[in-house]
């Protein structure tokens, strides 16, 4: 049973620029999460998925942050126009439909210059 | 809102000592259900227990040990006899329990743990 992983681990961009993240979840599971830790903070949620259906959105999340899951599997994160305060680790986790324990990937550490 | 407090910001004990990382949580939900991650210098979050809120016995899991107090909304996280590999930054968080709902978990900010030979 593989984890969840994302893709990719690392990523630095100017300020301003636009990026895009991977979440590959758990097969069997149906939902979907994503979070944001910035230093010193435990996650914060920010959006989530039953199947493809994107179901809630956190107001964290603003309207240059979208997330996509085509055909209920990998799930894609994009921000447009990077702004310095983007800079965080973007998690992403996924489990059972319900209020089942999740899984969390590696993650991917945003860095906005 | 739910809202979970982890007052102690960082300990440090020396090898095979025991520990307690205490959680205080908020919620005007009747039932809902706790986590306790943890997260090594790796950075993944590793899951290491659910309780929901009917159950408040006790859990024991080899080193590690769980206090649900729903009387004082607390639910403490003991490590017994700690070891170097327990260094790591544990999160307690706190979600809905109902099952049709956004299972979105709320954390605290996490304590960190080091563990020195």
């Amino acid at each position: 049973d593989t984890g969840v992983s994302q893709n990719p681990r690392h990523k630095i961009t100017k300020r301003g620029q636009n990026v895009t993240f991977r979440c590959d979840p758990i097969s069997e599971h149906n939902r979907l999460y994503w979070y944001r830790q910035t230093l010193g903070q435990g996650p914060e949620f920010l959006t989530y998925f039953q199947n493809e259906a994107q179901l809630e959105k956190s107001r964290l999340l603003s309207d240059r942050f979208s997330a996509e899951r085509p055909k209920g599997s990998f799930s894609t994160l994009e921000i447009q126009r990077t702004e310095q305060g983007d800079s965080a680790m973007y998690l992403c986790a996924s489990s059972r439909t319900g209020p089942h324990e999740q899984y969390f990937g590696p993650g991917t550490r945003l860095t906005v210059t | 809102a739910q809202k979970v407090t982890q007052a102690q910001t960082e300990i440090s004990v020396v090898e095979k000592e025991d520990v307690t990382l205490d959680c205080v949580y908020e919620t005007r939900d009747t039932t809902y259900y706790l986590f306790w991650y943890k997260q090594p210098p790796s950075g993944e979050l590793v899951f290491l227990i659910r309780r929901n809120s009917f159950d408040e016995q006790n859990e024991i899991s080899g080193r590690y040990s769980w206090n649900f107090q729903k009387s004082t909304s607390s639910f403490n996280f003991t490590i017994t006899a700690s070891q170097v590999v327990d260094s790591a930054v544990y999160f307690c968080a706190l979600s809905e329990f109902n099952p049709g709902a956004n299972s979105k978990l709320t954390f605290g900010k996490g304590i960190t743990l080091s563990v020195r030979p």
